[in-house]
């Protein structure tokens, strides 16, 4: 029941892009992402519906495919404030699972 | 404030004791969630409250694990004969209905 994130970490020098997908075996209401900085709790992103919808703020935008139980955020000319842990959390029925998270290390 | 809050920030407590955890959601937010976070892990889903229905029980790991929500706003999560790997942090997020949570700065539980 728990989404699959990948990848499991990935390293940016400052100005690069990434791509973070999360996919699940069962259908799905919508979509969550949140970033979680060392020792904080995490804070959400945006939240997608389904209907295939992307959406973005900044330089961070997502995306959600229904048909495919997937969903992928896209991080543009990444900041250093970008680093964290990102995790998708997807909703199927009542209750969320979240994915195990994708350590994301910006560097300048 | 309006964040969720959590107490305590830390409880230190010997194997085989029982501890109280409590989350104070967001004024409003019909929906109330706990998660457990073990180090450099992922979100552990636990319970979910939403309203007045039945909470989704599915996440806890064991009998040991209760959670109440009491008139629909304050809950507590009750770990009863603690064992060392229940040590985490064990994270409350409140939200409406099918909308984004906010999550609380958790509470560090330590089983000694």
């Amino acid at each position: 029941q728990q989404p699959v994130q990948s990848p499991q970490a990935v390293i940016l020098r400052e100005g690069e892009d990434a791509v973070i997908n999360c996919s699940s075996s069962k259908a799905l209401y919508s979509v969550h992402w949140y970033r979680q900085k060392h020792g904080e709790a995490p804070v959400f992103l945006m939240i997608l519906l389904k209907g295939g919808e992307q959406k973005g703020h900044d330089k961070i935008s997502a995306s959600f495919n229904e048909k495919k139980q997937q969903s992928s955020l896209y991080l543009t000319a990444s900041q250093l404030s970008y680093s964290g842990t990102y995790f998708c959390g997807t909703e199927g029925g009542n209750d969320m699972r979240f994915g195990a998270g994708t350590r994301l290390t910006v560097k300048p | 404030g309006a964040g969720v809050s959590q107490s305590p920030s830390n409880k230190v407590t010997e194997k085989g004791k029982d501890v109280e955890l409590r989350c104070d959601p967001i004024s409003g937010h019909t929906a109330l969630y706990w998660y457990r976070q073990s180090l450099g892990q992922g979100l552990e889903f636990l319970i979910y409250f939403q309203g007045n229905s039945a909470p989704d029980k599915s996440g806890l790991p064991s009998d040991r694990f209760s959670a109440e929500r009491t008139g629909g706003s304050v809950s507590t999560l009750t770990i009863q004969r603690t064992q060392q790997e229940d040590s985490a942090v064990y994270l409350c997020a409140s939200s409406l209905a099918r909308r984004k949570q906010f999550f609380g700065p958790g509470t560090r539980l330590t089983v000694l």
